[in-house]
């Protein structure tokens, strides 16, 4: 069974553009959640996604917004970049939404913003 | 919301040696508790977990206690090795399935 991808790998961008990361869970996997991760700073919740639906959301500004596909496909935008966006973006996907259910992480999204 | 402390922020042990991970969080309505490990470069991975209605867990070399009346977890390695260097998180997860980490832990393995 393949793991959770994201696409693209690496992403360098200047301040003020807009960015969109894509996530593929693992076949049967109905939720997507999102992380930030910066040095230091641990993984910070972005939001989550299940079917189709966002479920959760953490404490980041609207710049961040999400969307998920009926194929539980899921994608994250940022718009108008911050140099204090760049981080590595992680996605993980879970059989189904809600207490105790194990995430398996891909292996993320380097953005930098320049 | 819920907010999970982590310490210490490195450790560092010779090989063979025990190496503790604390954490405490602040919601009692918190029933999950995983521990994933990032090596350099690589995604995080769930090494073990506990749910609120058991007190400890083993795995072989690991092992995770929770005291929810204290509102703290610990992981314990023993018998220490090389490949055990990584970044370790905690996490505790409410009601809703969020999770939400520590601030990681860098433990590094000399021989």
């Amino acid at each position: 069974k393949a793991g959770v991808t994201q696409t693209p790998r690496y992403l360098i961008k200047t301040r003020g553009q807009q960015v969109t990361l894509s996530c593929s869970p693992i076949s049967g996997h109905r939720s997507v959640s999102w992380y930030q991760q910066t040095p230091g700073q641990g993984l910070q919740f972005l939001f989550e996604y299940f079917s189709e639906t966002q479920r959760n959301k953490g404490n980041f500004p609207g710049r961040f917004s999400g969307r998920q596909f009926s194929n539980s496909r899921s994608e994250m935008n940022v718009s108008t970049l911050e140099l204090g966006d760049s981080a590595l973006y992680l996605c993980a996907s879970s059989l189904q939404s809600g207490e105790g259910e194990k995430l398996f992480f891909g292996s993320g999204t380097q953005l930098s913003v320049l | 919301g819920e907010n999970v402390e982590q310490h210490p922020s490195t450790l560092s042990v010779q090989e063979g040696d025990s190496a503790v991970i604390k954490c405490t969080y602040s919601d009692s309505a918190s029933n999950y508790f995983p521990w994933y490990k990032q090596e350099l470069g690589k995604r995080p991975q769930l090494i073990i977990d506990i749910r609120s209605n058991v007190g400890e867990k083993k795995d072989q070399r690991i092992a995770v206690t929770l005291n929810k009346t204290a509102k703290h977890f610990s992981l314990h390695i023993t018998e220490t090795q090389p490949e055990d260097s990584a970044v370790y998180f905690c996490a505790a997860g409410d009601s809703w399935g969020k999770l939400q980490f520590g601030a990681g832990t860098q433990v590094v393995v000399t021989p």
